[in-house]
């Protein structure tokens, strides 16, 4: 059972470049996320989507956009990369919240560094 | 306003000892979830324990209980009998309802560093 998977797992980009990050879960989970994490600053969230074809905006959605055309697939692009967005990026899944009680499960991480 | 604090940056403890990791958290919604995970230093973030707004009871599981103080907005992750390989940062989380459905919210995490 494999989970959340993301791709890739390393990439180095220079400033200005463009690229996406990809999450794939096979849990048949509505609630899908993405998140960075910074030292110091714990994991933020960036957006999240609450089902196929929806997405939201987290607390740090600024330099990237997101999609959500299969159910299974949560797609992160940053169309013009910025040092600042140097960061470990965590993509996380669940299912519908109705009740509060639903762990999220997370990829392995993408590291990324924008030089 | 920051809606999960983890006030203790690091902290230490030696083996077999208990350890209280501190988590308060600012919603005004009565319908919340709260949730703490692990990060060892091989990265992947492994989920411990979970407290629903509306449980009368503290959550358990195994070594890890959750004292939740829900007038004082405090949810304490409480280690008992501490191992070497519970050294790792601690991360408290809580679900909200937002725009659009629910949203899973960190704080900045706790390292614990676990002595022999």
């Amino acid at each position: 059972n494999a989970g959340v998977t993301q791709t890739p797992k390393f990439r180095v980009l220079k400033t200005g470049q463009s690229m996406t990050l990809l999450c794939a879960q096979d849990m048949n989970h509505e609630y899908m996320y993405w998140y960075r994490q910074d030292p110091g600053m714990g994991l933020r969230l960036i957006h999240y989507s609450v089902g196929e074809g929806t997405t939201a905006k987290g607390e740090v959605p600024d330099g990237y956009n997101v999609s959500r055309l299969k159910k299974q697939n949560f797609l992160l692009g940053l169309e013009s990369a910025a040092p600042s967005q140097t960061s470990v990026y965590f993509c996380a899944s669940s299912y519908p919240a109705g009740d509060m009680n639903t762990e999220a499960f997370f990829g392995q991480g993408t590291r990324l560094t924008v030089v | 306003a920051q809606k999960i604090t983890q006030t203790q940056p690091g902290m230490f403890v030696q083996e077999k000892e208990a350890v209280t990791l501190d988590c308060t958290y600012d919603t005004s919604d009565p319908s919340y979830g709260l949730f703490w995970y692990k990060q060892p230093s091989s990265g992947e973030m492994i989920f411990l324990i979970y407290q629903g707004s509306y449980d009368q009871q503290n959550a358990t599981e195994g070594r890890y209980s959750l004292n939740f103080q829900k007038a004082r907005k405090s949810a304490n992750l409480v280690i008992s009998a501490s191992q070497l390989g519970d050294s790792a940062m601690y991360f408290c989380a809580m679900r909200e309802r937002s725009q659009a459905g629910t949203a899973l919210i960190f704080g900045k995490g706790t390292t614990l560093s676990v002595s022999s």
